[in-house]
Formats: C-alpha cells, structure tokens, sequence
C-alpha cells in the first residue's frame, strides 16, 4: 500500500526556522509536493519536487532524496501567519495511464510570538 | 478570474437521501479530483478523472459517484450507501494528466448529516 509520514505537530517561534519532514512508501513514485492549509480553509501549493534537491521559493524551500523516500519542507523566518497545517503529497504514476495525488495527515504548525 | 468554485459552502444530508456536491472550474485543466477531509485529519481521495467521459476511483469510493460530462464540471453525488458522509470535501484540478505537479483547489463544501 502507499504510506506517507510526517510530525503531527510543530512549535517553533517568531523569527526561527523550522523543517516538516516527510517519509513515504509508495509505488509509482513521480515527484512530492507540499500544500498549506489555514484553518477552514483550501490547500495552496508550496512547491514541488520530482528530482533529488533543494528548491528554494522565498521564505520556503523544500528537499528531495528518492533514494531515501525522505522529503522536508523548511520554512525561514518564521511569521505568525505560517500557523497552518502542512502537508505532503506524493505524485503517482503509473505508466501514465494512472496519475493521482496521495496525502500526508498533515503537520499543524503552531507559530509562537 | 480563473479558479475553481464548490458550491453549496454548507450542505445538509437526511438519512437516506442522497446530495451532489457541485465542482465547476474555468482554468482548461484536463484532470479533476475529490478529496475528503475529516478533522485534523489529510485528504483521502474519493475520485479523479483526467479526461472527460473518464473516471477512476481512489481510495475511498464506495458510497459516492462521479460523472465528467463536461470539461469544466466534476460533480460528486454522496449516495445514501455513504453512512458516514460528514467531512469537509474538497474539489481540484490540475493541467497535467500526469505526473501531478500542482493542484488548485475549490473552498470545499462542508457536509453534515441531520
């Protein structure tokens, strides 16, 4: 079956910075990305990764290694609006007749002044 | 604007009775997906397609049914087979038909049973 882990919770402070990791264990493995929540609210996309590395958007930046079937997300100075829930997703593709999205349980970030 | 638009926001069920959800978006994207979401809790995928008049099931199907008539639409019926059907459902596209690299969300609609 397709298995993806990731921290239930995170606290860290204002300013600081903090890293989600991400382990999966799933066939058809075709790139992760990571989705921020807000409370009540829809996912947005963060980033995406299909190769192994860092890619780096502002503030976030988020790793790859698939020989390791471990990914992290890493967010930089820390803003109380970062307080969401974060997610990681794995991209499934199955010769290309099959292709869809599996979710992580999501880690609730909580952003301390 | 483009986007992706769920409507009713909030949804009441009656036993028995089945309700669709309505999914309609405007980007030209080829796939579409259902997810549900339970409190605290990650998104479980109900149904995808990527392709119109095409349809796959994902991991938590039974109970729900889909129809893509039409590019744009994706609606997703909750049947009366669906006995625990309060969540939070989420609707998405995406460009790609494979190899999903981004999806764009709906506001979701959030379903209660009476």
């Amino acid at each position: 079956g397709q298995s993806l882990e990731q921290p239930s919770e995170v606290t860290a402070v204002e300013g600081a910075i903090v890293q989600i990791n991400c382990t999966y264990q799933t066939s058809g493995f075709y790139g992760l990305s990571w989705y921020q929540q807000h409370d009540g609210g829809a996912p947005t996309f963060l980033s995406y990764n299909a190769l192994d590395g860092l890619e780096e958007t502002g503030r976030f930046s988020s790793f790859l290694s698939r020989s390791d079937s471990y990914g992290y997300l890493l967010l930089q100075e820390l803003q109380m609006k970062d307080s969401a829930s974060y997610f990681c997703a794995v991209s499934l593709n199955y010769g290309g007749a099959t292709n869809k999205l599996i979710f992580g349980t999501g880690t609730l970030l909580a952003v301390q002044p | 604007d483009g986007g992706i638009t769920q409507s009713p926001k909030y949804l009441f069920r009656k036993e028995g009775q089945n309700v669709t959800l309505s999914c309609e978006q405007n980007l030209n994207h080829d796939a579409m997906y259902w997810y549900r979401q339970d409190p605290g809790q990650g998104l479980r995928l109900i149904y995808y397609s990527q392709i119109v008049n095409d349809f796959q099931k994902g991991d938590i199907a039974e109970g729900y049914s889909v129809s893509r008539e039409k590019k744009e639409s994706f609606p997703l019926t909750v049947t009366s087979a669906q006995k625990n059907p309060t969540a939070f459902y989420l609707c998405a596209s995406s460009a790609a038909r494979t190899g999903v690299e981004k999806l764009f969300f709906g506001s979701g609609t959030q379903l209660s049973v009476l």
